[in-house]
């Protein structure tokens, strides 16, 4: 697609569910980041991905969050058994190259509500 | 660790004003350095970038940020604001592979 597409755009649900949001990159971008911003916290850095893998994944809040990344393209985040400190709106980012962070493209973000 | 800080909050200014966001790094090496803004109900979009050369960089909308090596500061500046800036900025630093954000600054233009 011409951007980075994430789905769902809004989440509610309530507290002990799971939940999962995905990312569509830019086409060809081998490097994926996810964010997650809260109120007056800006950009918290969760994970990133360069291709498939994840070198890094020190930002993922706890052991209820996962990532994985398939063929190189889509993300999906998962939270198991939601708190209300989870609600927050999901970043999900794609770029180019790793070097330097490259230019980071957002998606629009999820909005996750639990209740 | 590589870190950001952007120590104001919120800033207002009238329009037509100049403008200066303020933005400090931490990197232990040469860093590559990012303005994104943030429009109400968009994502966030590349301003400008510094990855070496120039330290003043020129970015979209009439903005400009300066590398300062020796105050591991990058200032996000435009001469006359307009009232569409209204808006929250966010200062960046990237390493080899990550990039961190700061906590952004919100942005309001008054007439």
């Amino acid at each position: 697609g011409a951007g980075v597409s994430q789905s769902p755009s809004n989440k509610v649900t309530e507290k002990g569910k799971d939940v999962e949001l995905r990312c569509d990159p830019i086409s060809g971008h081998t490097a994926l980041y996810w964010y997650r911003q809260s109120l007056g916290q800006g950009l918290e850095f969760l994970i990133y991905f360069q291709g498939n893998s994840a070198p890094d994944k020190s930002g993922l809040p706890s052991d209820r969050f996962s990532a994985e990344r398939t063929g190189g393209s889509v993300s999906t985040l998962t939270i198991q058994r939601t708190q209300q400190e989870d609600s927050a709106v999901y970043l999900c980012a794609s770029s180019l190259t790793m070097i330097g962070g490259g230019e980071l493209f957002f998606g629009e973000g999820s909005r996750l509500t639990v209740l | 660790a590589q870190s950001v800080t952007q120590p104001d909050i919120h800033i207002t200014v009238s329009e037509g004003a100049s403008l200066e966001l303020r933005c400090n790094y931490s990197y232990g090496a040469t860093p590559y350095l990012f303005w994104y803004v943030q429009s109400p109900g968009q994502g966030l979009q590349l301003l400008l970038k510094y990855f070496s050369g120039d330290t003043l960089v020129q970015g979209i909308k009439g903005f400009e940020a300066e590398f300062k090596r020796s105050q591991s500061s990058f200032n996000l500046r435009k001469p006359s604001v307009h009232w569409s800036d209204a808006a929250e900025y966010f200062c960046a630093v990237g390493g080899y592979q990550k990039v961190t954000f700061g906590i952004g600054t919100k942005l309001q233009v008054i007439p």
